[in-house]
């Protein structure tokens, strides 16, 4: 079956580092996605990875190991406008949307 | 670039009206758009796949007849919520793949907050 896991909840300090993970099993794989949502709003994209590395876009970075089904999304100098949910998405073999049920991250000053 | 436009934001309805949501591409292409809906704290459910030119694909438990889907052109799809019930209060979020593009980003639209009284 395809599965997207990771983690529901995570507390991060502001001004500190924080990473999130995310492991994935899916028929087939074309990249891994990870969006943004704040409470009462749509998506927004953050990061697609296809091949293995890091890919860094300011202050958020994201990381992908095929071999491992594994990814996680750095989020460093954290802002109290990062407090949302960060949700996890593999896309299968028929370029399908496989989504994980989010984590809400929660930041303290 | 990349904007997709969801109309109406907001809607209030009594139970057994229809509500007709639309989804817009602005500014590209998208022969495939989604539907998903999603209750509170919960995260996204794809409700289906709206192929342009073509029947829609719905996800298991969802009701085609209920739910109607139309993606007539290259840049708009409507879903219908059929004789809507309370139960079906819930946020609604459309989202378009630009047909352009060499990967699959999903591009979402603002969403819809349907309350049925």
């Amino acid at each position: 079956g395809q599965n997207i896991d990771q983690p529901t909840e995570m507390t991060a300090t502001e001004g500190a580092i924080v990473q999130i993970n995310c492991t994935y099993q899916t028929s087939g794989f074309n990249g891994l996605f990870w969006y943004q949502q704040h409470a009462g709003e749509a998506p927004t994209f953050l990061s697609y990875n296809v091949l293995d590395g890091l890919e860094e876009k300011g202050r958020f970075s994201s990381f992908l190991s095929r071999s491992k089904g594994y990814s996680y999304l750095l989020l460093k100098e954290l802002q109290m406008k990062d407090s949302a949910s960060y949700l996890c998405a593999g896309s299968d073999s028929n370029y399908q949307l496989i989504w994980g049920a989010g984590t809400k991250l929660i930041i303290k000053p | 670039g990349a904007v997709v436009s969801q109309h109406p934001s907001r809607v209030i309805c009594k139970s057994g009206t229809s509500v007709k949501i639309e989804c817009r591409s602005l500014d590209f292409q998208a022969t495939t758009m989604f539907w998903y809906r999603q209750f509170p704290k919960q995260s996204l459910m794809l409700m289906a796949t709206s192929n342009e030119g073509s029947k829609a694909t719905y996800e298991q438990g969802v009701e085609k007849d209920k739910f109607l889907i139309n993606h007539a052109s290259l840049t708009l799809s409507t879903l219908t919520v059929t004789s809507a019930h309370p139960e079906d209060s819930s946020f609604y979020i459309c989202s378009a793949r630009d047909s352009g593009r060499d990967y699959n980003e999903q591009f979402f639209g603002p969403g819809t907050r349907l309350t049925v009284l």
